[in-house]
């Protein structure tokens, strides 16, 4: 398997722009996150979902973030409007069988 | 609840040295307990995780120590060398796939050659 799949790698985007963040988690994990990461705050859960399902969003910062899934192996992030303020590295990580793997993140740099 | 608290923040080893990090928890019904190695630029790696029925799980030169009672786990990386340079992140989870996981603030380990 070739790991959780996350594109694009990086992304430098206008303020205002939409911006959609990809995620191919490894095949048969059941279990789908995404994170955001700063050096002031660290790793920060945003949403999680369990086979296909939303299970807890409490993380996602505004109504600008969006995430959905719509297979068991494709998810989404999106951000609308971006602002600098969402700049930071995004992963995906997925979960089966109890150990969670991480993509390389995507670097998303809005100015 | 769901905080876990990690120490140091960072951490300067001599190579050959052995560095120690710190965690504690406080849901008594996490059982499963991993950590995570971020290289720069790279995504959390799986590094070696343990489970609350055990006191220690050794895998080559990294060590995790538990403490049920306390509610403290720590990793202890023997002969640490300058290819460990990295941040490390504990973690802790229900163990089941549907779980969501608690990270640590992490800790950057800089080993000195």
């Amino acid at each position: 398997d070739a790991g959780v799949i996350q594109s694009p790698r990086h992304e430098v985007t206008e303020m205002g722009q939409e911006v959609t963040l990809r995620c191919k988690p490894i095949s048969g994990h059941n279990s789908l996150f995404w994170y955001r990461q700063t050096m002031m705050r660290g790793l920060e859960l945003l949403i999680y979902f369990n086979n296909n399902v939303p299970i807890d969003d409490s993380g996602m910062p505004e109504d600008r973030f969006s995430a959905k899934m719509p297979n068991a192996s494709f998810s989404t992030l999106k951000i609308q409007p971006s602002e600098p303020r969402d700049s930071a590295v995004y992963f995906c990580a997925s979960r089966g069988q109890g150990r969670a793997f991480f993509g390389q993140g995507t670097r998303l740099t809005v100015v | 609840q769901q905080q876990v608290k990690q120490s140091p923040q960072s951490l300067i080893v001599q190579k050959g040295g052995i560095s120690i990090i710190n965690c504690a928890y406080e849901n008594t019904a996490f059982d499963y307990f991993p950590w995570y190695q971020q290289f720069p630029g790279k995504g959390p790696a799986l590094l070696i995780a343990i489970r609350p029925d055990v006191s220690e799980k050794k895998e080559g030169r990294f060590t995790i120590s538990f403490n049920k009672s306390a509610k403290q786990f720590s990793l202890h990386i023997m002969d640490s060398q300058p290819g460990d340079s990295a941040t490390y992140f504990c973690a802790a989870s229900l163990d089941n796939y549907g779980q969501n996981f608690v990270f640590g603030p992490g800790t950057r380990l800089s080993v000195l050659p």
